[in-house]
């Protein structure tokens, strides 16, 4: 089993929606990470986070330390947010675990 | 500020060749690390570098990857002899600070 659970795998949504991204993980961490995945692009980091939530424009990031789960929420979805989200762990003793990542696709 | 830089961007070779990719971090980050990234998965960690010396490599396949960070600033990552299996995106990452910022990659192809 992986130490990193994203779902849906695939999301397909219309330019305006609320979106939602789910992270479960497994171990116990320090932070966890929402990377951003174009396609043929690189990799850019969205949040990292402890506790709480953040926001960042129509991103919001949600973490519950307890139930070891992050939300991603994408609010007014937009085509340009079309991309592989993916969820990273930064587990207490070793390096970083990665998610599949989630393939979102916003159709205009 | 510039970003983590890696060259070459794409890469076809045929199966038992050899082949180094190169990455320059961000300048100060202390911490470099390799991913490798097969189609449809997510990032698999492969080698974390603190400044010159190996902090983790337990996923790295050692007898046909190899990495130096000689200097404690540029790194290699070479694979020889190469695998079809070894067709993935290449990521080299730095961090000072806990958050790792990514390369744009390397994509190689193994016929």
């Amino acid at each position: 089993k992986n130490e990193v659970e994203q779902s849906p795998q695939n999301l397909t949504a219309q330019e305006g929606e609320f979106i939602t991204i789910n992270c479960s993980y497994s171990v116990g961490i320090s932070a966890l990470h929402w990377l951003q995945q174009h396609p043929g692009g690189g990799i850019v980091s969205l949040f990292m986070l402890s506790s709480g939530k953040k926001k960042h424009g129509r991103l919001i990031a949600t973490i519950n330390i307890q139930e070891k789960h992050s939300s991603l929420h994408i609010t007014a979805s937009h085509p340009r947010d079309s991309a592989v989200y993916i969820c990273a762990v930064s587990p207490i003793n070793y390096d970083m675990r990665f998610g599949a990542g989630t393939r979102l696709t916003v159709k205009p | 500020e510039a970003g983590v830089a890696q060259s070459p961007r794409y890469k076809i070779i045929e199966k038992r060749q050899s082949v180094a990719f190169w990455c320059n971090p961000i300048s100060g980050h202390a911490t470099l690390y390799w991913y490798q990234q097969i189609l449809g998965q997510g990032p698999k960690l492969l080698i974390q570098f603190q400044n010159n010396g190996v902090v983790d490599d337990s996923q790295l396949p050692k007898d046909r990857f190899s990495a130096e960070r000689l200097k404690g600033v540029d790194s290699t990552l070479k694979i020889q002899p190469a695998k079809l299996e070894d067709s993935a995106v290449y990521l080299c990452a730095s961090s000072s600070t806990g958050t790792q910022y990514f390369g744009p990659g390397t994509r190689l192809l193994v016929l």
